[in-house]
């Protein structure tokens, strides 16, 4: 049973540049929740995707975006680039509904230059 | 505004010890709480998790405790081993906004389990 996963692990870009995150949910998963983990802090909530639709949004501007498919996967877009997007970017799944335990992938780590 | 507080950055213990991994939260909201252990490039596995009804919640060697009153959750791994080593994250939600709830994290405690 495969877990979450995420591509591409690592990503160089450049400032003002846009970058698309892939996630594919563990199997049986319908929700999926995106978070940034910068250098020494802890994960901090984007948005939340499920029936393909944004549910909840953390505290993120509008360069970040997503999409989920009929699949369940998921993708993050951030536009316009800067240099503290640079993090670790975190897909979890679950199943809907509240207190569902989420499930991490190993994470896309960003770096902008 | 820092809802979910880790205040000891690293912890220290030796091998078949007690460590003990303290967690405050200041939104009175929050009903659910969860661990998670993240190795170096890995990301973070769930360990376990403790309902606001409950005071205790316990897993083989791993055990959290609630204090509602105070807002106050701690991990106790009983015994400690090496393979222990890693960050150790709280996480918070309430069950009560959206469809799953999103998780506020703390900054994390790096465990170190030495022989």
């Amino acid at each position: 049973d495969a877990g979450v996963t995420q591509s591409p692990t690592h990503l160089i870009k450049t400032r003002g540049q846009q970058v698309t995150l892939r996630c594919s949910p563990k199997s049986g998963h319908d929700t999926v929740s995106w978070y940034q983990q910068a250098l020494g802090q802890g994960p901090q909530f984007i948005f939340q995707y499920y029936e393909e639709e944004e549910r909840q949004r953390g505290n993120f501007p509008d360069r970040f975006s997503g999409h989920q498919y009929p699949n369940y996967s998921s993708e993050l877009n951030v536009n316009a680039l800067l240099l503290g997007d640079s993090a670790l970017y975190l897909c979890a799944s679950s199943l809907v509904g509240p207190g569902e335990t989420q499930y991490f992938g190993p994470g896309t780590r960003l770096l902008v230059l | 505004d820092q809802q979910v507080k880790q205040n000891s950055p690293s912890l220290s213990v030796q091998e078949g010890r007690i460590s003990i991994l303290n967690c405050d939260y200041t939104n009175s909201m929050f009903d659910y709480f969860l661990w998670y252990k993240k190795y170096p490039a890995e990301g973070p596995t769930f360990l376990i998790s403790i309902s606001s009804i409950k005071d205790k919640n316990e897993d083989g060697r791993f055990t959290v405790f609630l204090n509602k009153s105070a807002k106050h959750l701690s991990l106790h791994i009983v015994p400690s081993q090496p393979g222990d080593s890693a960050v150790y994250f709280c996480a918070a939600s309430d069950r009560n906004t959206g469809t799953a709830s999103k998780l506020t994290f703390g900054t994390g405690t790096r465990l170190q389990v030495t022989l």
